[in-house]
């Protein structure tokens, strides 16, 4: 199986930073990654598929890179209603699995 | 517009069943793979199960295999999952998901909570 780790935990940060979360796979995935983003009582949303696609709709201030075992998410100017939690996800085997979730926080 | 909601949470005590529902609309059901995410009270998400657009092949991870069993009705456009053999850990919001490119989850619907408790 699969296992994503994702760093930090929690970040603060303020609005108009930048802010880096990382993604680490087990074994390669090659660009098999989704990252989601998750407020608080509601259901994820997907940013970014394929690594670095990004979904319909969402801000390009989301940017997502890497293959292979790491990744990152990098948010390029912090904005009010990015405040949440994101999660990293395999989709390159069975079973999927997800990172524990980066919590972004005011600082 | 795609929509999805789920039905069939409540509680129940450890070692009981229950059945989700899932009803979908907006896109053509039959022609997607579809998946059950769940989330334990603050903590992550964790993938539970996921049937392919064909209807022929089923995945689950070991904590739900042989205990969770997804299925679907493409008369009724509805997303099931039957859970036997609950257990405390169990206890999560049940979220049905569709897929979009490759397994990763475009849409997502609103969950229905399950507590396995005595």
């Amino acid at each position: 199986d699969i296992q994503m780790t994702q760093s930090p935990s929690s970040v603060s940060a303020s609005v108009g930073d930048r802010v880096t979360i990382t993604c680490r796979a087990s074994q390669g995935i090659s660009s098999w990654l989704a990252w989601y983003q998750q407020k608080p009582g509601k259901a994820p949303k997907l940013l970014i598929y394929g690594a670095s696609s990004l979904q319909s709709g969402v801000p390009s201030r989301f940017r997502g890179s890497g293959s292979g075992t790491d990744f990152t998410l990098t948010i390029t100017s912090l904005q009010p209603e990015d405040f949440a939690t994101y999660y990293c996800q395999q989709a390159n085997s069975f079973p999927l699995s997800f990172g524990g979730g980066t919590k972004v926080e005011i600082k | 517009q795609v929509h999805l909601v789920e039905s069939g949470g409540g509680v129940v005590q450890p070692g009981g069943s229950l059945t989700l529902s899932c009803a979908a609309s907006g896109f053509t059901f039959s022609d997607y793979g579809m998946h059950w995410v769940r989330q334990a009270p603050g903590k992550g998400l964790e993938w539970v199960a996921f049937l392919r657009s064909d209807g022929s092949d089923t995945y689950y991870p070991d904590s739900v295999k042989g205990r969770f069993t997804i299925s679907r009705d493409i008369y009724k456009n509805t997303l099931n999952m039957e859970m036997n053999s609950l257990r405390t850990e169990d206890t999560a919001v049940y979220y049905c998901a569709k897929t979009g490119r490759g397994y990763y989850v475009d849409y997502w619907g609103q969950g229905t909570l399950v507590t396995v408790s005595s």
